[in-house]
């Protein structure tokens, strides 16, 4: 069975920096696109940005491009997410999501950024 | 910048035929996407590619377009399909969402 789980979150400061890891189950993780998904408190659905399979390439939502940094281990089937400077607009709960197509989300990891 | 606009909400009552629309400038049929969350969980894929649905995914959950408008429509809506939906399409190599349309059957 697919699974997804994310780790890493809980409450830093803002400038700081921190790094999530979902760590993926189930299915033949360096075939597939990895995306990084966030949801702020009450609102929607943010994209972050992807990794191809093999770590190729990296594509980030533009505004977020600047501090957000994708990376995978395919022999650990991991991906991860690092954030720099962390903002207080960055708190969220942060999805690893697998494939183009969305198919597959793991349970999330909540980021909370306060003094 | 391109967006995607939802209604932020529909209702429907049980039983009847709910319509979620999702409009954009440059809708892809090939990658449009919708997605059900239901309080307290993780986003579901309920339609892929406009009108695919994945293994699982009840028959009455249908996706359409008409010009710059996708729509899903629920039919026979039940109190378990209460929750937000999105939709999302690929704009070149970034991903879009929809800013979610709040589901109420009552």
């Amino acid at each position: 069975e697919v699974d997804l789980v994310e780790s890493g979150g809980g409450t830093v400061q803002p400038g700081g920096s921190l790094r999530l890891s979902c760590a993926a189950s189930g299915f033949d993780f360096s075939v597939y696109w990895m995306n990084w998904v966030r949801q702020a408190p009450t609102k929607g659905l943010q994209w972050v940005g992807y990794i191809k399979g093999d770590g190729s390439e990296t594509f980030y939502e533009d505004s977020l491009k600047d501090r957000f940094t994708i990376s995978r281990d395919n022999a650990k089937k991991s991906v991860y997410l690092h954030i720099d400077n962390v903002r207080p607009e960055d708190t969220a709960v942060y999805y690893c999501v697998r494939h183009a197509t969305f198919d597959k989300w793991g349970r999330g990891t909540l980021v909370a950024v306060s003094s | 910048s391109y967006a995607l606009t939802q209604p932020p909400s529909v209702s429907v009552s049980p039983g009847e035929t709910a319509a979620i629309t999702c409009t954009g400038n440059r809708l892809r049929e090939v990658s449009l996407c919708w997605f059900q969350q239901r309080p307290g969980q993780s986003p579901l894929l309920i339609i892929y590619q406009l009108n695919r649905r994945p293994p699982g995914i009840p028959a009455r959950f249908s996706g359409s377009i008409s010009g710059n408008t996708a729509t899903l429509t629920i039919s026979g809506a039940a109190a378990l399909d209460d929750g937000d939906y999105y939709c999302q399409t690929w704009d070149g190599r970034t991903a879009l969402f929809g800013g979610g349309t709040k589901l109420t059957v009552l």
